[in-house]
């Protein structure tokens, strides 16, 4: 059964603790990225990864980093440094990065930072 | 600044009758347009797409118009089902600096009632 998986559901950290969030997907996809959503609003482009090892800054990149040593692998670190970490986080995948490859989603991490 | 908006937050349609979910943007280096459906708590799932190739696609009761010149779309359902009610995003993507990437709008809330 293919597609996207992140973890944990529901995720609560105290304020200054860093968290990585999970995204794994077995589509063989080569592009990942990571989305925030707040009430109210759209989805906003933290990070995407075009290839392994390659990674690149979205629209909203402080406070976060990413790795991607593994095509199926593409974790998302908060870190201390993101002033308003509490969110929706949303992963997803595209054959490549390009305008006409459809982005398919994960179910999304609620990460509340206390 | 917002590339695209969906400017009406909510819509209420009675179960049966036509929903009607508008999209404007600014970027003329859009040319490929999608359209997400989300339920709460849930990742968004791809519903239907138009390249700027042509002004309509159709996809059972959803179809998608394109109006180049005004750089809007809609999004068309006919009939509409309780089991419709969810977050629409419209997405766009395009050539040049937005290539490969989606630009999402902050969503029409539909709910269709019996």
């Amino acid at each position: 059964d293919g597609g996207i998986t992140q973890s944990p559901k529901y995720l609560f950290r105290k304020e200054g603790q860093n968290v990585t969030l999970s995204c794994e997907q077995n589509l063989n996809h080569d592009a990942m990225y990571w989305y925030r959503q707040d009430p109210g609003q759209g989805l906003r482009l933290i990070y995407y990864s075009q290839i392994v090892n390659d990674f690149q800054k979205g629209d909203i990149a402080e406070g976060y980093s990413v790795s991607r040593e593994k095509k199926e692998s593409f974790p998302l670190t908060v870190t201390s440094a993101q002033k308003n970490p509490t969110a929706f986080y949303l992963c997803a995948s595209s054959i490549a990065v390009t305008s006409t490859d459809t982005q398919y989603f994960g179910p999304g991490t609620r990460l509340t930072v206390l | 600044d917002q590339q695209v908006k969906q400017n009406s937050p909510s819509l209420s349609v009675q179960e049966g009758r036509i929903s009607i979910l508008n999209c404007d943007y600014t970027n003329s280096m859009f040319d490929y347009f999608l359209w997400y459906k989300k339920y709460p708590a849930e990742g968004p799932t791809f519903l239907i797409s138009i390249s700027s190739i042509k002004d309509k696609n159709e996809d059972g009761r959803f179809t998608v118009f394109l109006n180049k010149s005004a750089k809007h779309l809609s999004l068309h359902i006919v009939p509409s089902q309780p089991g419709d009610s969810a977050v629409y995003f419209c997405a766009p993507g395009g050539r040049g600096s937005t290539l490969g990437r989606l630009y999402f709008g902050r969503g029409t809330q539909l709910t269709v009632w019996p």
